[in-house]
C-alpha cells in the first residue's frame, strides 16, 4: 500500500546510545518532516526537508540530524540518545502546495533510559 | 504567538449528539490551507477534512464539517451524529504559503455512551 513507512515502531535506548528512525515514502511527495508529539503539546517539528538534497531546522532540532538523499527516504539520527527524548516521532510527507496535507507513519514510540 | 490555538483540552459529548471543536489560527498569508486531524488511541495521525482560504463554502466531509469564519480567523470542526469511535485526540493544523505546517496542541473528545 502507498503510504509512509516508519520503523521502527517501538523501541528503548540507553543514555548515550545512537540510533537512526527510518522513513520512507513511496508517493513522490516532497515535502517530508519529521515531528515529536509529547503530552500537552501537540506536534512540534524537529526537522524538514523541501526536497532530495534539501534540509532544514524545524523548532526543537538539538540532538537530532537528518538527510535527504532520494525523494523517498528521510532518515532521523538521534546522535546521543537523552531521556528528554522520549517521545513519540512521526515522519510526514506531503505535496508542496497549500491544500496538501501530510501523510502520517505510524509512529514511533521512542524510550531512553 | 501561537499560530494555531486549541483550547479546549478536553470535550465530553453524548453519543449522537453534534460537538463543536474550536480552532483559531494566526497568520499575515492571504493564502492558506486549514486541516483537521483525528489521532485515536491507536495512535495513527488520520486526516478528516481541509478549507482554503478562498473557499467561499464550508468544507464537508460525511459527519464532518468545518465552520470557516475567515474574518474571526476561526476554522472550527464540527461533528454531527457522534458515535463511540469519534472518542480521538483532534488537531488543526494550517499550511502557510511557505509550505510549513503549524499545529494546535489537540482536543481531546470523548463520546459517552
Amino acid at each position: 500500500n502507498a503510504g509512509v513507512t516508519q520503523t521502527p515502531k517501538f523501541q528503548v535506548l540507553k543514555t548515550g546510545q545512537s540510533m537512526t528512525l527510518q522513513c520512507a515514502q513511496d508517493m513522490n511527495h516532497e515535502y517530508m518532516s519529521w515531528y515529536r508529539q509529547d503530552p500537552g503539546m501537540g506536534l512540534r517539528l524537529i526537522h524538514y526537508s523541501v526536497g532530495a538534497g534539501i534540509t532544514d531546522q524545524g523548532e526543537v532540532p538539538n540532538g537530532y540530524n537528518v538527510s535527504r538523499s532520494t525523494t523517498e527516504d528521510f532518515p532521523l539520527r538521534l546522535l546521543s540518545a537523552a531521556p528528554s527524548q522520549t517521545s513519540v516521532y512521526f515522519c510526514a510527507s506531503s505535496y508542496a502546495g497549500l491544500s496538501y496535507g501530510y501523510t502520517f507513519g505510524s509512529g514511533t514510540r521512542l524510550t531512553v533510559v | 504567538a501561537q499560530k494555531i490555538t486549541q483550547t479546549q483540552p478536553g470535550m465530553f459529548v453524548q453519543e449522537k449528539e453534534a460537538v463543536t471543536l474550536d480552532c483559531t489560527y494566526d497568520t499575515s498569508d492571504q493564502s492558506y490551507g486549514l486541516f483537521w486531524y483525528k489521532q485515536p488511541s491507536s495512535g495513527e495521525m488520520i486526516f478528516l477534512i481541509y478549507q482554503g482560504s478562498y473557499d467561499e463554502q464550508n468544507a464537508t466531509e460525511g459527519r464532518y464539517s468545518l465552520n470557516f469564519q475567515k474574518a474571526r480567523k476561526s476554522a472550527n470542526l464540527v461533528i454531527s451524529a457522534s458515535q463511540l469511535g469519534d472518542s480521538a485526540m483532534y488537531f488543526c493544523a494550517m499550511r502557510e504559503t511557505g509550505n510549513q505546517f503549524y499545529f494546535g496542541t489537540g482536543t481531546s473528545l470523548t463520546v459517552i455512551p
